[in-house]
């Protein structure tokens, strides 16, 4: 069955730094991966995703996501953290046969001033 | 551009009560999904509808019921709410089901629902 692990509840970074969301995941067959943010009282929206080709993948906002096929990693990075990203970040994963789309638990990212 | 509306924002139910919470797309997809979404869970997925005319269950289905009214409208059903319902409710939509599409869902801004 597939699955997806963020193991980081929260991720506080410094404004101006680089920071890093970690997402693992596990999959049966070709894993399909998302990306997805949430500001308060919103519903998601899609920042990127990775379905074949380059491991490096550019999204919204400056936001990229690196594919490590080997450590079934799709870490989310940005070179230079804003205040403004500050929200709920959600890695997401399908096996490429199914209809369903699983979702991380989410992973609170606070940058600080 | 409204994308996905979901009503009402906010509910308060006594235990045993029902609700339908609405949802419409104006995006002419195809899939629809509701959600729920509680502290250190995530997300996760209660029906699906690939396309019209199609439901099937999710992760956590029970206690609930779907309807695929037409291909805009897609409603969720508590027949008889309790308390373990509690929770941040969201419809979704995309394009084509996963299974044919690398598309995104587009979500609602989503359903407080409380059961007391």
């Amino acid at each position: 069955a597939q699955s997806v692990a963020q193991p980081e509840d929260q991720v506080n970074v410094a404004e101006g730094n680089p920071l890093t969301v970690k997402c693992t995941y596990s999959v049966s067959g070709n894993p399909y991966l998302f990306w997805y943010v949430q500001y308060p009282n919103r519903g998601l929206q899609f920042l990127l995703k990775y379905i074949t080709g380059d491991n490096l993948v550019k999204g919204s906002y400056g936001f990229e996501a690196e594919f490590n096929k080997s450590q079934t990693s799709f870490h989310l990075k940005k070179p230079s953290a804003l205040v403004s990203d500050s929200a709920l970040y959600f890695c997401a994963v399908r096996d490429g046969r199914d209809d369903k789309i699983i979702f991380g638990k989410g992973t609170r990212l606070h940058i600080l001033p | 551009n409204a994308g996905v509306t979901q009503t009402p924002k906010f509910q308060v139910l006594k235990t045993g009560q029902s609700m339908t919470l609405q949802c419409a797309q104006d995006m002419n997809h195809n899939s629809m999904y509701w959600y729920r979404q509680d502290p250190g869970m995530g997300l996760r997925l209660i029906y699906y509808s690939a396309s019209e005319g199609t439901t099937d269950k999710g992760e956590v289905p029970n206690g609930y019921n779907v309807s695929r009214l037409n291909k805009r409208e897609f409603s969720l059903r508590l027949e008889s709410a309790a308390p373990s319902q509690t929770s941040v409710y969201f419809c979704a939509s995309s394009e084509e089901s996963p299974r044919y599409s690398n598309q995104p869902q587009h979500f609602g801004d989503g359903t407080r629902l409380s059961i007391l």
